[in-house]
């Protein structure tokens, strides 16, 4: 699985979008982009993935470099309750590590108010 | 809809005691994965099951096991406890084992080895 690099930590303004870098520049052609979350004493939350095109769904935004060695997770309009650890994840969809997460250290983000 | 529901929520043993961990997937998911997250870390993969076999297994010693169920609830069994096997443990349930589906984690069983 690629190893992903992320900042440790990260401050954002509420109500100000969060833009979460990430980079992943050894990942694979079969190889997915995840995004989780994790709030202290909880399991981690599944955020958003994807392949090549950028994607968006209810929570974020996932916007991939088109050499796919990068990306960054968007939150809009960020809320307090949007301070966890995010983390990036490459995972393969084939061979012989189907569907293992390898979660790194993360970043943390922290939204003031 | 109920999420992936794990039991306990803690639990307390002693060096060389055994453990038995419970894990219900969402309702419709197939495979289920397990992983153990010391303080401070993210995550490590310990195992995943699909259809009741091993699909993966991280580099976690034998002591550690697991098995899933025909009702796709899954259980991890660990022996002869170490105070390093201190842990939230999460299992997390997709519906298949292919890493194009997203997995969906409980909120796990915080063990603690006196």
């Amino acid at each position: 699985d690629a190893k992903t690099t992320q900042p440790p930590s990260m401050d954002c303004a509420e109500g100000r979008a969060a833009n979460l870098p990430c980079n992943h520049s050894t990942i694979s052609g079969n190889e997915y982009v995840y995004w989780y979350r994790q709030i202290h004493s909880q399991g981690p939350q599944y955020i958003i993935h994807g392949l090549k095109n950028n994607e968006t769904n209810e929570m974020a935004s996932l916007i991939i470099t088109e050499d796919r060695k990068s990306s960054t997770l968007i939150l809009p309009h960020a809320t307090l309750r949007d301070t966890a650890v995010y983390y990036c994840i490459a995972a393969n969809a084939g061979g012989t590590s189907y569907g293992k997460l390898t979660f790194g250290q993360g970043t943390i983000l922290t939204v003031h108010p | 809809d109920a999420g992936v529901t794990q039991s306990p929520t803690h639990l307390i043993k002693t060096r060389g005691q055994h453990v038995t961990l419970r894990c219900s997937p969402i309702s419709g998911h197939k495979s289920v994965s397990w992983y153990q997250q010391v303080l401070g870390q993210g995550p490590q993969f310990i195992f995943q099951y699909y259809e009741k076999e091993e699909r993966g297994r991280g580099n976690f010693p034998d002591r550690f096991s697991a098995r899933q169920f025909p009702n796709y609830s899954s259980e991890l069994n660990v022996n002869a406890l170490l105070l390093g096997d201190s842990a939230l443990y999460l299992c997390a349930s997709s519906l298949l084992w292919t890493g194009d589906q997203p997995q969906h984690f409980g909120d796990g069983t915080r063990l603690s080895i006196l």
